[in-house]
């Protein structure tokens, strides 16, 4: 069973366009970290956030911000006022308390069109 | 955070040939692993670099094909033997510094491509 599930496998937005990413988890342990990264067509994979199962504190960063819902297993993720440079693909992951792996999901490739 | 470099930063290889991966972190890390991403796919988990000892291999993957060596705690290298087109991928390089938190950072990758 995936543990990772992002549904959306491509979004088209206009520039300043609200874009949400959707993520939805799965996992047995009590504790664990979920994270969301993004990936440019350069192909680098930049960390953005990091949350643990303790946590459940929605976070603004800038344009960017995140929503944790342990009630439906979800850590989605919104960019306000999209920016052509924001076009990338985006990864949520999970890693749980128990063992090192990361479970990443398929990834959503977000395109931004001035 | 970790600064992690990999060399060569892409290549095109023959089929049947092999080519070796190095990542270099600048602090020493415990976690070492290295990722295959194909065009257009997630991440998928090759092995866990464990200094000192063998690399422990995910499901599909196996020693001979992607050989690993992590001679001390900041540098470990994977090689992709034999080659075919199927390789073809972007190879990333992870380390993962514990804490407080788990958090993962990733190499710039390698972009491989195989004729």
């Amino acid at each position: 069973a995936q543990k990772v599930t992002q549904a959306q496998t491509e979004i088209s937005v206009v520039e300043k366009e609200d874009v949400t990413l959707d993520c939805v988890y799965e996992t047995r342990d009590t504790t664990y970290y979920l994270f969301w990264y993004k990936q440019p067509p350069s192909g680098e994979l930049v960390f953005l956030i990091r949350r643990n199962s303790f946590d459940e504190q929605n976070e603004i960063s800038g344009r960017y911000s995140w929503n944790f819902q342990k009630s439906t297993s979800s850590f989605n993720f919104t960019i306000t006022a999209s920016q052509v440079v924001d076009s990338a693909v985006y990864f949520c992951a999970l890693s749980e308390n128990t063992g090192n792996q990361f479970y990443f999901g398929t990834g959503t490739s977000l395109t931004v069109i001035p | 955070s970790a600064v992690i470099s990999q060399k060569p930063s892409r290549d095109i290889c023959q089929r049947g040939t092999s080519l070796t991966i190095q990542c270099q972190v600048d602090s020493q890390v415990t976690m070492m692993f290295w990722y295959r991403q194909q065009p257009g796919q997630s991440l998928t988990l090759i092995a866990t670099a464990n200094q000192g000892s063998e690399a422990t291999y995910e499901s599909g993957f196996v020693i001979d094909k992607f050989p690993i060596s992590r001679p001390n705690l900041t540098f470990s290298t994977l090689t992709v033997s034999n080659m075919s087109p199927e390789d073809s991928s972007i190879y990333l390089c992870s380390v993962v510094e514990t804490g407080v938190y788990n958090e993962q950072f990733f190499g710039p990758g390698t972009r491989l491509t195989v004729l």
